[in-house]
């Protein structure tokens, strides 16, 4: 089954511990992104990938960061979280950035104390 | 992106057609409709796009205006698992993100 696998669903954990949130997908794709959601702001892009070792920052990307060694897999690092990186987020996946569908996991809800 | 406006919340019964209006009347030649729905916090998930020609697929419809400045996404015959917020979004091709509003929240009502 085509999917974009999330790991893990729920996080929460102390201000400064860092954190990786895994994002991998099954279907070859190109194209990886990262959103998170927060309540009246809508989902908003913090990091994408065009394709094996290329990233680049998308609207939100302060306290993150990324990596794309393989095709896969788009981890999301929080070298040093704070409570305002609190949210819902969302790894997206499509076979390339041309009117083709995203497909998106299931969502990582990260709480920081 | 152009910009889309979208009615907050819409009820409907359920087996009844559900359509959720959206304007984009800003939409530029090599813009499509995307259209996407998220229920309850999951992941959004794709329902259907369109540039100009009217679309259908197993989920729903997409009717585009001729002018193109406004589209109907129907769902034929709504049912409760279709509660979900709706968006619509506007891209340009080669554009590399979705911009996504604040959305219709719909519900189906038994």
């Amino acid at each position: 089954e085509a999917q974009v696998t999330q790991n893990p669903r729920y996080l929460i954990t102390v201000t400064g511990k860092k954190l990786t949130v895994t994002c991998s997908q099954n279907m070859n794709h190109e194209y990886m992104s990262w959103y998170r959601q927060d309540p009246g702001l809508g989902l908003r892009q913090i990091y994408y990938s065009m394709n094996v070792e290329v990233t680049d920052k998308g609207d939100v990307p302060e306290g993150y960061k990324v990596s794309r060694k393989e095709k896969r897999n788009f981890p999301l690092i929080l070298e040093s979280p704070s409570p305002n990186q609190t949210s819902l987020y969302f790894c997206a996946s499509s076979s390339s950035w041309t009117n083709t569908e995203a497909f998106f996991g299931q969502g990582t809800r990260l709480t920081v104390v | 992106d152009a910009k889309t406006t979208q009615p907050t919340s819409m009820d409907c019964a359920e087996g009844r057609a559900a359509n959720l209006p959206c304007n984009h009347s800003t939409i530029s030649g090599n813009e499509y409709v995307y259209w996407y729905r998220q229920i309850h916090s999951q992941g959004p998930q794709y329902i259907i796009h369109g540039l100009k020609n009217n679309e259908t697929n197993e989920m729903a419809s997409l009717i585009i205006t001729e002018d193109r400045k406004s589209s109907t996404l129907i769902l034929p015959h709504a049912t409760l698992r279709d509660t979900a917020v709706y968006y619509c979004i506007v891209r340009a091709q080669g554009a590399q993100k979705l911009v996504f509003g604040q959305g219709t929240r719909l519900t189906i009502n038994p």
